[in-house]
C-alpha cells in the first residue's frame, strides 16, 4: 500500500464549480499535509499546508484534515479556467529523521470557460 | 535569484551516457532535495541535502545515481550509464531552514534517454 493515495481523476468542471480533491495516507505519525499545484512543464507550486487536523482557508481554496480517517481534501470554490492544473497532496512527519515530503499521484483538473 | 533554477531543461541522452544535472536553489536555502517525477506521476524522493551534508539518499534508484552539493549551495545530480527508465523529470527543491514545510522547486530537467 502507498503510503498516500490520491484520487486519480482527471477532472472536468465548469467554470464556477466546486471542486473537491481528496487523498488518504496510511501512517498515522504524519502531522503536515500540503498541497501543491502544477501547471504543465513547470515545477510544483506550493498552495497551503495545514498542521495537524483541522481547516485552513485561503481566499478560494480550503484545506481539510481528518486526522482520524487519515483523510485530507483541497475544495476550491467558483473555479475558474487559470485553475487548470494538476494537484498533488503531500505529506511530512514533522519530526524524526526523514525530512522529505511523500506525494500523491496528482489529479489533473481543468476548468472549462 | 529569486526562485530555485535548475538546468539544462531538457536533456536527451543516448542510453549508456552520463549525465549532470545542475541546481541553484534560493540563495540562504539551507536544505535542498532532488525528487524523480514519472510521467503522471507524483514527485518521488531521491537525495537531501542540509548544507553541504548529503543527509539521506535513501531514494537513489541503483549506485548509477550520485549526488553532491560540495559548497553547499549549488548541487548536482549524476546518473551514469543512463537507461530508459531513467527517462523522468528531475526536480530540485530548497527551503530555508531543516525540514520541508515550504520547499520552493524549479521547474525540472526532463530527461529523455533513448
Amino acid at each position: 500500500q502507498k503510503e498516500v493515495e490520491q484520487d486519480p481523476g482527471p477532472l472536468s468542471v465548469p467554470e464556477g464549480a466546486i471542486v473537491s480533491l481528496n487523498c488518504t495516507y496510511s501512517n498515522s505519525a504524519f502531522q503536515y499535509f500540503m498541497w501543491y499545484r502544477q501547471y504543465s512543464r513547470k515545477g510544483p507550486e506550493l498552495l497551503m499546508y495545514t498542521y495537524s487536523s483541522g481547516n485552513k482557508e485561503d481566499g478560494r481554496f480550503t484545506a481539510q484534515v481528518d486526522k482520524s480517517s487519515k483523510y485530507i481534501s483541497l475544495f476550491i470554490r467558483d473555479s475558474q479556467p487559470s485553475d487548470s492544473a494538476t494537484y498533488l497532496c503531500a505529506i511530512y512527519p514533522g519530526s524524526g529523521s526523514a525530512r522529505q515530503l511523500t506525494f500523491g499521484s496528482g489529479t489533473q483538473l481543468t476548468v472549462l470557460p | 535569484g529569486a526562485g530555485v533554477s535548475q538546468s539544462p531543461r531538457y536533456k536527451v541522452a543516448k542510453r549508456g551516457q552520463d549525465v549532470a544535472l545542475r541546481c541553484d536553489p534560493i540563495s540562504g536555502h539551507v536544505s535542498l532535495f532532488w525528487y524523480q517525477q514519472a510521467l503522471g506521476q507524483g514527485p518521488e524522493f531521491l537525495t537531501y541535502f542540509q548544507n553541504e551534508a548529503q543527509l539521506d539518499k535513501s531514494g537513489l534508484p541503483s549506485d548509477r545515481f550520485f549526488a553532491e552539493r560540495p559548497e553547499g549551495s549549488v548541487s548536482t545530480l549524476k546518473i551514469q550509464r543512463t537507461q530508459q527508465e531513467d527517462s523522468a523529470v528531475y526536480l530540485c527543491a530548497s527551503s530555508l531552514v531543516q525540514g520541508n514545510t515550504e520547499a520552493f522547486f524549479g521547474q525540472g530537467t526532463r530527461l529523455t534517454v533513448v
